[in-house]
């Protein structure tokens, strides 16, 4: 039962347009959500956050929003460029549980 | 300040084959995660530990087994290997166990290539 789903394996942009990356959540009990960015050959690294009780945090060229109604959250990347290109992932947790992540969206930005 | 430290990097094993892989957490930090990325299925919760107690246990069979020593460092077993088990292991660290921290933050390494022939 996957309580994260991110269901664009791919997504291809044009470097400098916005990039648009969904997430739907089932578990209504999760109260953070969190990005990660991933390199091959590389871990995962933290890109973002949001809590439940917010529904859109900024970070320079970086915006998430979070729809609790919908169940759905997505990452906004603006420009995008190349060197952003990478796996995405979305996460979430809820009180003192493990991160429960998706499966990852493959982001290519073309030059 | 050194990241969280993963050994080995890539290793081949046989089906039977057992393996022991070992995460060295960022300095300070108490809890150690570990995760399986495949293909398609993202990062599959093991285990994580906090303190050398294990807090909480993915939904794996019981041939996957962790433990973390006093100086935090921590090591997964895998016994019995077989094919399904090849993946990417990541081990994260946190200086709280996860939902606890404030930001939720997880801090990851490059992660043991594991190949099962």
């Amino acid at each position: 039962d996957q309580q994260v789903k991110q269901n664009s394996p791919s997504l291809s942009v044009q470097e400098g347009r916005i990039s648009i990356l969904n997430c739907d959540y089932t578990n209504s009990m999760f109260d953070y959500f969190l990005w990660y960015k991933k390199y091959p050959a590389e871990g995962p690294t933290f890109l973002i956050s949001i809590s439940s009780i917010k529904d859109k945090n900024e970070d320079g060229r970086f915006t998430v929003f979070l729809n609790k109604s919908a169940k759905h959250l997505s990452l906004h990347i603006v420009p995008s460029q190349p060197g952003d290109s990478a796996v995405y992932f979305c996460a979430a947790s809820t009180g003192a549980r493990q991160l429960t992540f998706g499966s990852g969206t493959q982001l290519t930005v073309l030059p | 300040k050194a990241g969280v430290t993963q050994t080995p990097r890539y290793l081949i094993k046989t089906r039977g084959q057992q393996v022991t892989l070992s995460c060295s957490p960022i300095s300070g930090h108490r809890s150690v995660s570990w995760y399986q990325q495949t293909p398609g299925q993202g990062l599959q919760f093991l285990f994580e530990y906090f303190s050398e107690t294990q807090r909480n246990k993915g939904n794996f069979p019981g041939r996957f087994s962790g433990r973390q020593f006093s100086n935090s460092r921590s090591e997964m077993n895998v016994s019995t290997l077989e094919l399904g088990d090849s993946a990417l292991y990541l081990c994260a660290s946190s200086p709280q166990p996860q939902g606890i921290s404030e930001t939720g933050e997880l801090f990851f390494g490059e992660g043991s290539r594991l190949t099962v022939l």
